[in-house]
C-alpha cells in the first residue's frame, strides 16, 4: 500500500549514542516533516523539508539534524542522544495541493536511558 | 501565524451519547482545517477536512465538523458514540502558500459502556 514508511519501530539508546531514523514515502510528495509526540504536548515539529534540497527548522530542532536524501526519503539524526529525547517520532508527507493534508507514518518509539 | 486550541484534553462519554470535541483556531489567512484520529500505538489518520467549500464537512466513521468563521471554530461531532471511537483526536490548521500544518495538543476520547 502507498504511504509513509518509518524504520525502526522501536529503539532503545544509551545516553550519548547516535542514531538515524529513516522515513520514506512513495506518493511523490514534495513536502516531508518530522514531529515528536509527548504526553500532554501534542505534536511538535522538529524539522521539515518543503521540497527536495531544502530543510528548515521547526519548533524544537535542538539536538537533531535532518537530511532530505532525495524526493522519497527524509532522515532524522540524533548525534548524541539525551533522555529528554525519549519520545514517539512521526514522519509525515504532503503534496498535490495544500488541501491534501498529511499522510503519517506509524511512528518510532525511542527510549533513551 | 496560526494556532489551534483544543478545549479539554480528555473527554469521557457513554456509548450511544453525543460526542463533541472542541477546536478553535487563529489564522491571519483563510484557513483550511483538519481533524485527525490516532488509535493506540498507531499513527494519525485523516478523519475529515475543511477546504473552503461546504462549511459542514462529513468524515469517516460518522463524524462531522462545522466551520464557523464568526466563532473561529471547527468542532467535531458524532451523534452516537461507539466503543471503537476511543482514541486521541487532533485538530490542525493550515493556510497561506505553504503546506505546513499547526496541530492542537489533542483530546483523548474515552467511551464508557
Amino acid at each position: 500500500n502507498a504511504g509513509v514508511t518509518q524504520t525502526p519501530k522501536f529503539q532503545v539508546l544509551k545516553t550519548g549514542q547516535s542514531m538515524t531514523l529513516q522515513c520514506a514515502q512513495d506518493m511523490n510528495h514534495n513536502s516531508m516533516y518530522w514531529y515528536r509526540q509527548d504526553p500532554g504536548m501534542g505534536l511538535r515539529l522538529i524539522y521539515y523539508s518543503a521540497s527536495e534540497g531544502t530543510t528548515d527548522k521547526g519548533e524544537v530542532p535542538n539536538g537533531y539534524n535532518v537530511s532530505r536524501l532525495n524526493k522519497r526519503e527524509f532522515s532524522l539524526r540524533l548525534e548524541s542522544a539525551a533522555p529528554s529525547q525519549t519520545s514517539v517520532y512521526f514522519c509525515a508527507s504532503s503534496g498535490g495541493d495544500r488541501y491534501y493534508g498529511y499522510t503519517f507514518g506509524s511512528g518510532t518509539r525511542l527510549t533513551v536511558v | 501565524a496560526q494556532s489551534v486550541t483544543q478545549l479539554g484534553s480528555h473527554v469521557s462519554v457513554s456509548e450511544g451519547a453525543l460526542v463533541l470535541l472542541r477546536c478553535n483556531y487563529s489564522s491571519s489567512v483563510p484557513p483550511y482545517l483538519f481533524w485527525y484520529v490516532q488509535y493506540p500505538n498507531q499513527g494519525l489518520q485523516l478523519l475529515l477536512k475543511y477546504t473552503s467549500a461546504a462549511t459542514l464537512v462529513k468524515g469517516i466513521n460518522g463524524f462531522e465538523a462545522e466551520f464557523k468563521k464568526s466563532e473561529t471554530s471547527f468542532h467535531l461531532t458524532k451523534p452516537s458514540a461507539h466503543m471503537s471511537d476511543a482514541a486521541e483526536y487532533f485538530c490542525a490548521v493550515g493556510g497561506g502558500s505553504n503546506y505546513k500544518l499547526t496541530f492542537g495538543k489533542g483530546t483523548l476520547l474515552t467511551v464508557n459502556p
